[in-house]
């Protein structure tokens, strides 16, 4: 069994600060780790994935993760936020040994960007 | 190569009425997946189709759930007798044929209201 923790539910920041928002999973074994954003009443677009290799992984619009195994965490990153940065953000992850995308998303963490 | 296409985008349905909710995958896609977010909820795995097959649907409620996906036609998710607590969006994802996963392309959803 897997399971995703997004360890915050809101995240308000101003613009063009950074922001971090916080993944950590639990799952028996290796596993394949996405953020989706989800922008209101639209469906889920992937920001970024991390499948294997480099473990800092780069996305759109400016976003990163990092893939940390020791810590379970995936942490999303950017240095500099906007206004149309406000969304939903979900962190999921897919088992390795699975063969078709059976994602477990976490809670979703709302970033809200104030000018 | 128009995306993951939901309809309708909203439905709203009296208690005890039927629900037929259709998803039409990306074009050359030949795997489906639904997805319900309930409110305050992150996104949770319902079922896993491919073309006249239904290959994993663990996360269906055991009643009034079904789901199919055609030779022809788009992917349907029926909810018979529909309850109050069935009030939520529903995705719609698909993915290609492959030998592994790697990434689900999401529809923008289906909010169904039951009144």
């Amino acid at each position: 069994a897997q399971s995703v923790t997004q360890l915050d539910s809101q995240v308000p920041v101003f613009e063009e600060a950074p922001v971090e928002l916080r993944c950590n999973y639990s799952s028996s074994v290796s596993v394949y780790l996405f953020w989706y954003v989800q922008y209101p009443n639209q469906g889920l677009q992937l920001l970024l994935k991390y499948l294997s290799g480099s473990t800092l992984v780069k996305g759109i619009n400016g976003f990163e993760a990092e893939f940390n195994k020791s810590q379970t965490s995936f942490h999303l990153r950017k240095p500099s936020v906007h206004i149309s940065d406000t969304a939903e953000y979900f962190c999921a992850v897919n088992s390795r040994g699975t063969s078709y995308g059976k994602l477990t998303f976490g809670q979703g963490t709302i970033l809200t960007v104030h000018p | 190569n128009a995306g993951v296409m939901q309809n309708p985008r909203h439905l709203v349905r009296r208690r005890g009425q039927e629900a037929r909710l259709r998803c039409s995958p990306m074009k050359g896609h030949s795997h489906v997946y639904w997805y319900r977010q309930l409110p305050e909820e992150g996104l949770k795995f319902m079922v896993y189709l491919q073309k006249e097959n239904i290959i994993d649907e663990s996360g269906m409620p055991k009643e009034r759930f079904s789901a199919e996906f055609p030779k022809e036609g788009p992917s349907i998710l029926r909810i018979q007798q529909v309850v109050r607590g069935d009030s939520a969006a529903y995705f719609c994802a698909s993915s290609p044929e492959s030998t592994g996963y790697t990434e689900a392309f999401f529809g923008q959803g289906t909010r169904l209201t039951v009144v």
